[in-house]
């Protein structure tokens, strides 16, 4: 069973740097996409990316594009999702999920890490 | 890309049944086999119930269904039980849109 555990959670103030991680399973073999979803407190999800493991094949979001960057270090099969000036409003709950069979077209998300709650606060 | 519209809640006593709608485009829902559904507890991760407009998981009670017409997808909770109680959320893939994936806003769902 494929599972995607998290690193844990952060508190950070604004303007500071983050990267947050995702470790899986056979990375560097696997054709399934990677993705990160935010969750604003009380909201629904977004999804703000996907990353293909094995050529490092990025796709934003509109909304999410120039905001963070999503890369991957296949050798250790972790994905991870990256602030450079993090905001107030960056405050939520990020999931990492993965596109349930191989290829981009026509999948869904599963399965889905345990969450990472960012709290960005002075 | 705007998100798929859901109602915010619905509700229904236990043994009955409740559907919730998901309505998109001609560009999302109506373009694609594959809407999935993901129902998420309080303080919990999303799971999959859904995929495929009918397809169920391995080990997702027989209780949830999906269908689709047109532009519009449904899930339907049968039997409700109190462990259905929960936020649920749909998905699509957008194929005609340079950005190929939406979630629906949410509905709650409150066992009564």
């Amino acid at each position: 069973e494929v599972q995607l555990v998290q690193s844990g959670t952060e508190v950070k103030k604004p303007g500071e740097s983050l990267q947050i991680s995702c470790r899986g399973s056979r990375f560097s073999s696997s054709t399934y996409w990677i993705g990160w979803v935010r969750q604003l407190p009380g909201k629904g999800l977004e999804l703000m990316g996907l990353i293909y493991p094995i050529d490092s094949d990025v796709r934003y979001s509109p909304s999410f594009q120039g905001q963070v960057t999503i890369s991957v270090d296949k050798s250790i099969s972790t994905a991870y999702l990256q602030w450079n000036t993090l905001r107030t409003s960056d405050t939520a709950m990020y999931y990492c999920v993965r596109l349930g069979k191989g290829g981009y077209s026509n999948n869904w998300f599963d399965p889905w890490g345990q969450g990472t709650l960012v709290t960005v606060s002075s | 890309q705007s998100a798929l519209t859901q109602p915010p809640s619905a509700s229904g006593s236990p043994g009955e049944s409740v559907t919730i709608s998901c309505t998109g485009t001609s560009s999302d829902v109506g373009d694609s086999d594959s809407v999935s559904w993901y129902q998420q507890h309080p303080g919990k991760a999303p799971k999959l119930i859904i995929y495929d407009v009918t397809k169920r998981p391995s080990g997702v009670p027989d209780r949830f269904s999906g269908s689709k017409s047109d532009n519009t997808a449904s899930l339907t909770v049968s039997g409700l039980q109190a462990e259905d109680g929960a936020d649920y959320y749909c998905a699509s893939y957008a194929g005609s849109n340079n950005w190929k994936y939406v979630f629906g806003t949410g509905t709650k769902v409150t066992v009564l």
